[in-house]
């Protein structure tokens, strides 16, 4: 099966930088993938790392250890909008598109 | 807007009763996926189809079932419903496409309410 482990939830304030950790297991990997989802709202993709290294996409980066089966999604700059909850997502064997159990994100002025 | 578009928004029905969900994804989309998400939960994989055909099931209950149609639109359909199948049914859709398969749009949710 596949397991994804966040934490659940995470302060900050205004125009700091943010890491949320995402560790998983799973047999076979295709890559891991983040989401933002703000309450009453559906998903949102941000991000998608299927080899090792950083991503960047503006003020977010996604970061992938495969030999650590390990990543993060780094926020910065960070800014009243960025409160929500962040899923980290693995596809495995199976190709079940698995998600993490979401981190809320509480930032403070 | 994601273009995936889920009907109905929001469903009051009684234990015991039928529903069906449905989906449209967005155009040119081949994969649709079904996710359950109770209150300030995750979200629980159902069952994806690609291009007509069952790709992946997850822990879908016996007593739900899905299927895609040959226009690529998408319903779950929920039986026996009981109390604590009361959540937010997500549609979503991909192209399909390695690579392009990990972006997954998602509709607006139903809110199912079982009373």
């Amino acid at each position: 099966g596949q397991s994804l482990e966040q934490p659940s939830e995470v302060t900050a304030v205004e125009g700091a930088i943010v890491q949320i950790n995402c560790t998983y297991q799973t047999s076979g990997f295709y890559g891991l993938s983040w989401y933002q989802q703000h309450d009453g709202g559906a998903p949102t993709f941000l991000s998608y790392n299927a080899l090792d290294g950083l991503e960047e996409t503006g003020r977010f980066s996604s970061f992938l250890s495969r030999s650590d089966s390990y990543g993060y999604l780094l926020l910065q700059e960070l800014q009243m909008k960025d409160s929500a909850s962040y899923f980290c997502a693995v596809r495995g064997a199976g190709n079940m598109l698995t998600f993490g159990g979401g981190t809320r994100l509480m930032v403070k002025p | 807007d994601s273009g995936v578009t889920q009907t109905p928004k929001h469903l009051i029905t009684a234990t015991g009763q039928r529903v069906t969900l449905r989906c449209s994804p967005r155009s040119g989309d081949l994969s649709v996926y079904w996710y359950q998400q109770s209150l300030d939960q995750g979200l629980q994989f159902l069952i994806q189809y690609y291009n007509g055909e069952e790709r992946a099931k997850g822990n879908i209950l016996e007593r739900f079932s899905a299927q895609q149609f040959p226009d690529l639109h998408s319903e779950l359909n929920l039986s026996s419903l009981e109390l604590g199948d009361s959540a937010l049914y997500f549609c979503a859709s991909s192209a399909g496409t390695q690579g392009a398969n990990e972006k997954l749009f998602f509709g607006s949710g139903t809110q199912l309410s079982v009373l």
